[in-house]
């Protein structure tokens, strides 16, 4: 039973650029969560899809967006990069039955230079 | 908003126990929850607590007092294996979702 997994590990960007980041949930899980942890921080919420629809966002600009596919599958993407947005991307996944517990993925290391 | 404090770093023996505060402030209270990190890795769920009292998991324990907005992670026979950060996290009930809120992480080191 694979776990969350997401895609590219590493990645590399320049300013204004735009990024896309993929994230596969844990088998059985519907929901899905991302969010951004600076180096020496704790994840920030960005925001949650269920059901392809974005539930909940946290404070972060439009320059977020994100996508579920039918799936389960998601999707954030990140235009007009910033050196700020260089972090680690986690998403997490939840099931409907356990819906409290969040599985986080390994995360993706984004660097804008 | 939330606001969720834990202390930067601790420092502890192979062996010993050690105690990781949080406190929180925050509306719509609907659980709290403890996380390990290993430096480059994911978190890991440790621990859950929406009622008051002593969660107890093996090793690891956590505590929560809602009165006084306050919790811990207590931490049995440390390990070096236990050397990671540790992150208090805060669900909200928005009625939107399972969302949570994390403290900036407790950073352990365990020295032999």
């Amino acid at each position: 039973d694979a776990g969350v997994t997401q895609s590219p590990t590493h990645l590399i960007k320049t300013r204004g650029q735009q990024v896309t980041l993929r994230c596969s949930p844990k088998s059985g899980h519907d929901t899905v969560s991302w969010y951004q942890q600076a180096l020496g921080q704790g994840p920030q919420f960005i925001f949650q899809y269920y059901e392809e629809e974005e539930r909940q966002r946290g404070n972060f600009p439009d320059r977020f967006s994100g996508h579920q596919f039918p799936n389960y599958s998601s999707e954030l993407n990140v235009n007009a990069l910033l050196l700020g947005d260089s972090a680690l991307y986690l998403c997490a996944s939840s099931a409907p039955t356990t819906s409290y517990e969040q599985y986080f993925g390994p995360g993706t290391r984004l660097t804008v230079t | 908003g939330q606001n969720i404090d834990q202390p930067t770093e601790m420092t502890a023996t192979e062996g010993a126990i050690v105690q990781i505060n949080c406190t929180y402030q925050t509306s719509g209270f609907n659980g709290l929850f403890w996380y390990q990190q290993h430096a480059g890795e994911a978190p890991t769920f440790l621990s859950y607590n929406v009622l008051d009292g002593l969660e107890e998991k093996g090793r690891f324990s956590s505590f929560l007092s809602r009165s006084k907005g306050y919790s811990y992670l207590l931490l049995k026979e440390l390990q070096m294996k236990d050397s990671a950060s540790y992150l208090c996290a805060v669900k909200v009930n928005n009625n939107a979702g399972n969302m949570l809120t994390f403290g900036g992480g407790t950073r352990l080191m365990v020295k032999p």
